[in-house]
């Protein structure tokens, strides 16, 4: 069964640490991928995607991901946070057969501490 | 960028009632979506929505929900009558097209808590 999991529910770093979230993914074939973040009282805004070509891809605010087909991960990652980062971070992931079902990890809630 | 908005962003209604969750999706966008996410679990996908068909649904959209957008206008859901299973928080979604690379555009959500 296709499925995103994000193994970290809570993650506290302090402000201008490096960060990693965590995201394994299962699907048959290689899936779009997608990291999303929701700041409070928003709506999910996309931080990047990845669907083919340079398995680095560069989102907004710095943040980029790494897509691993080796071991099925989408790995978020920021070299320096800073406090306004603080949100939930959601990974999710589609079919590459046009299937309108985004598939959404638990999420993880980053806590930057100053 | 394009904004999703949901309206309420929370409503409390009694066991049995019909309640309507309103949303206002990106203007130019056709494909129209709605996500549950149950307190402290996965979001998860209802149904989707293009020229005024459902075109794939998922287990958890019961007989008891529909949708549609009338005239253009908002994006609803409604669920009639509802249970107490379906305290969540709903999210509306809406996107440009329909293919797996496209971007779908989230509304902060309704939270509804039946009693």
């Amino acid at each position: 069964a296709q499925s995103v999991t994000q193994p970290d529910a809570r993650v506290t770093v302090s402000e201008g640490a490096s960060l990693q979230l965590r995201c394994k993914y299962s699907y048959s074939g290689t899936p779009y991928l997608f990291w999303y973040v929701q700041y409070q009282r928003q709506g999910l805004q996309l931080l990047l995607k990845y669907y083919s070509g340079d398995p680095v891809v560069q989102g907004v605010n710095g943040f980029e991901a790494e897509f691993s087909k080796s071991d099925s991960s989408f790995h978020l990652r920021k070299a320096s946070v800073h406090w306004s980062d603080s949100a939930v971070y959601f990974c999710a992931a589609r079919g590459q057969g046009g299937s309108a079902k985004l598939i959404f990890g638990e999420g993880t809630k980053l806590t930057v501490s100053s | 960028g394009p904004k999703v908005l949901q309206i309420p962003s929370h409503q409390i209604i009694d066991m049995g009632q019909m309640v309507t969750l309103n949303c206002d999706p990106v203007s130019n966008h056709l494909y129209f979506y709605w996500y549950k996410q149950i307190l402290g679990q996965q979001m998860e996908f209802l149904v989707n929505f293009y020229n005024g068909k459902v075109m794939e649904k998922s287990k958890l959209f019961k007989d008891q929900f529909s949708v549609e957008r009338p005239d253009g206008s908002y994006f609803t859901l409604k669920i009639q009558p509802t249970a107490l299973e379906d305290s969540a928080v709903y999210f509306c979604a809406s996107s440009l097209g329909l293919a797996s690379a496209e971007t779908l555009y989230f509304g902060s959500g309704t939270r509804l808590t039946v009693l």
